[in-house]
């Protein structure tokens, strides 16, 4: 199994332009969710999904979307990049009994 | 919803010293919680989980941590770190108190760990 895997690793955009960051997860979970980290302020959730056709907004949602049309994909969408969404962003997917397994996350900078 | 704070944002710890981070979590009931381990430029990963039972649970690497109710507690506990230990520990709860939420975090502590 691959696990929870996101393309890509590393991105550049300029203040404006948008972009998809994609997180795919091979474990048949239900559960799934976006974060992102920050120095000092841990992992902050930005969106969730509990299944299929379900999504929810975490702590930070402003600027971002998601979708969930497959159990397996669960893309963040940023509208129009800014320089505060500079960030490293983490999906995660969920199992049984709420343990949660990383992706190996994307670094993103906002110029 | 719950929320979870750590007490130390920077640890530094010679060999060999015993480690104890602190974790609190906002409400009780039945409550699940875990502490997740990011070494350096990795991604995060399971140290250990609690859902019932003992309260004490012990993870990999010789971690363990103490689960005390009445305090809202959930403090990581090492008796002899080692220069690997070196990363970042970040406490979890779940968001709600239905199974359906995902986890949210506290801000997380960077242990160093010195020769």
């Amino acid at each position: 199994n691959a696990g929870v895997t996101q393309t890509p690793k590393f991105q550049v955009l300029k203040t404006g332009q948008s972009m998809t960051l994609q997180c795919a997860q091979d474990m048949n979970h239900e559960y799934m969710s976006w974060y992102r980290q920050d120095p000092g302020m841990g992992l902050r959730l930005i969106h969730y999904s509990v299944g299929a056709g379900i999504t929810d907004q975490g702590e930070v949602p402003n600027g971002y979307n998601v979708s969930r049309s497959t159990t397996e994909d669960f893309p963040l969408r940023l509208l129009s990049a800014a320089p505060s969404q500079t960030s490293v962003y983490f999906c995660a997917s969920r199992g049984s009994g709420n343990t949660q397994y990383f992706g190996p996350g994307t670094r993103l900078t906002v110029l | 919803a719950q929320s979870v704070s750590q007490h130390n944002h920077h640890v530094i710890l010679s060999e060999a010293a015993s480690l104890e981070l602190g974790c609190n979590y906002s409400y009780g009931g039945t409550v699940n919680l875990f502490w997740y381990v990011q070494y350096p430029g990795q991604h995060l990963q399971l140290l250990l989980k609690y859902f019932s039972g003992d309260p004490l649970v012990k993870g990999i690497k010789g971690f363990e941590a103490e689960f005390i109710k009445s305090k809202f507690s959930f403090n990581l506990r090492k008796p002899s770190v080692q220069w690997s230990d070196t990363a970042e520990y970040f406490c979890a709860v779940p968001l709600g108190r239905s199974g359906n939420t995902p986890l949210v975090f506290g801000k997380g502590t960077r242990l160093s760990v010195i020769a």
